[in-house]
């Protein structure tokens, strides 16, 4: 089944950190760029991420930079989300997708996971 | 950055109806657009890619149209399946950036 699940949120203070990870299946990993969409509670969706295929080049959107930093294991089929200095602003449900850009025709994010939820409070 | 602005932010509306949803652009973002249905609790699902392609799958009562800075979805007649929240989104150049959704519920 062509699937993506993520894993790793939770309750974390402000200032605190959280690794994210999306487990890629059904699909070759390795053929796409990925992302990371979030959305906070009862708001729209946020990007906050990509990478590309190999690694070699990554996008953040400005309010994350310097504080995210988004990686992938192509051994492993996955994705993963360093999240540092997290603020109450980062709370949201993190979603991975897979991310069309480079490929002959781009559509956009055609497949999503479920997400998981950060929350950042004391 | 790139705004992506959604009207309305909410409509009602019956079974059987014709909805329309605009998504316009601060600049051209020629044809790089995307629409997205998200039902309560779930995850988005691609509608129309490249402003006015339908992606597989989705039901051919949806429809895009547009390109540059101005741009609609449009439901031919609404299913019981279709109320949800729509966004469309640009992937023209960074940061990919999301209208702020529009609410379909039932009239």
């Amino acid at each position: 089944e062509v699937q993506l699940v993520e894993s790793g949120g939770g309750l974390v203070q402000p200032g605190g950190s959280l690794r994210l990870s999306c487990a890629a299946s059904g699909f070759s990993f390795t053929n796409y760029w990925m992302s990371w969409v979030r959305q906070a509670p009862g708001k729209g969706l946020e990007w906050v991420a990509n990478i590309k295929q190999d690694g070699s080049d990554k996008n953040y959107v400005d309010s994350v930079k310097g504080r995210f930093t988004i990686s992938r294991d192509n051994a492993k089929n996955s994705l993963y989300l360093q999240m540092d200095s997290l603020r109450a602003e980062d709370t949201a449900v993190y979603s991975c997708a897979r991310d069309t850009v480079g490929l002959i025709l781009p559509v956009g994010f055609d497949l999503w996971g479920q997400g998981t939820l950060v929350t950042v409070s004391s | 950055d790139i705004q992506m602005t959604q009207s309305p932010s909410a409509l009602s509306a019956s079974v059987g109806d014709r909805v329309t949803i605009t998504c316009r652009a601060s600049q051209s973002i020629n044809n790089w657009l995307a629409w997205y249905q998200q039902k309560s609790g779930k995850a988005p699902n691609l509608l129309i890619y490249k402003g006015t392609s339908l992606e597989s799958g989705v039901p051919s009562r949806f429809s895009g149209r547009g390109y540059g800075t101005e741009f609609t979805l449009t439901i031919s007649s609404l299913q019981p399946d279709d109320f949800a929240t729509y966004y469309c989104q640009q992937y023209n150049t960074y940061p990919r950036t999301f209208g702020q959704g529009t609410k379909v519920e039932i009239k």
